[in-house]
């Protein structure tokens, strides 16, 4: 079965290191999500591609996190310089072509621990 | 945009017995509820979905019911295992945009 790969699963870093997060998408789905994932809470959206364009980072924190999706297959989200704040679950989800809503794969995520 | 709530935040069932989760949502533009199951260190995982020209929808122990008026949606798990311990997300969006609830811890007990 297809699966969203995710890398890496554990990342823990200082305040004001750089840190980076790869995702693999299930062949073929266009659409690709990053949410943020705070302990207890639900996940949030961080960033929308529609293949490699982004549709949504109204949510992005854009001074300190990019996220690119070159050739609008795997994804990377970067946060520089990281926070105690950033500490969460980064879960990448994708999804197949447009039109109506459908379900979202997500990854296994990446936790990331900022000390 | 969509605000989507859950209740109640944690629900323990004796295995057997039948677990009901609630939610609501604000946009009455949103035409898509799935709900996600997420087991410790993994991702969600799809586990029914239902969308606004229906008002329930059934898969084995696992059901969905719609009520687009008052705009909520209940998840039923009846005959509880204790597989289905794990907690429980529903999201309510369209467009390819989906909102999340904070989440509902569910434990059943042996």
């Amino acid at each position: 079965e297809a699966e969203v790969a995710q890398s890496p699963r554990y990342k823990i870093t200082e305040k004001s290191q750089a840190v980076a997060f790869w995702c693999d998408p299930i062949s073929g789905h266009a659409t690709l999500y990053w949410y943020r994932q705070i302990l207890g809470q639900g996940p949030e959206l961080l960033v929308q591609f529609q293949d490699e364009s982004v549709v949504d980072d109204s949510q992005l924190p854009k001074d300190r996190f990019s996220a690119e999706r070159l050739k609008g297959v795997d994804s990377t989200l970067k946060i520089q310089p990281a926070e105690l704040g950033d500490s969460a679950m980064y879960l990448c989800a994708t999804g197949g072509a447009g039109g109506n809503t459908g379900e979202l794969f997500f990854g296994e995520g990446s936790r990331l621990t900022v000390l | 945009g969509e605000n989507v709530e859950q209740h109640p935040s944690t629900l323990s069932v004796q295995e057997g017995d039948s677990a009901v989760i609630k939610c609501t949502y604000s946009d009455s533009a949103s035409n898509y509820f799935p709900w996600y199951k997420q087991e410790l260190g993994k991702g969600p995982q799809l586990i029914i979905d239902i969308r606004s020209n229906v008002g329930e929808k059934k898969d084995q122990r696992i059901a969905v019911t719609l009520n687009k008026t008052a705009k909520h949606f209940s998840l039923h798990i009846t005959e509880t295992q204790p597989e289905d311990s794990a907690v429980y997300f529903c999201a309510a969006g369209g467009n390819n945009r989906l909102a999340f609830g904070k989440g509902n811890q569910v434990v059943v007990i042996p």
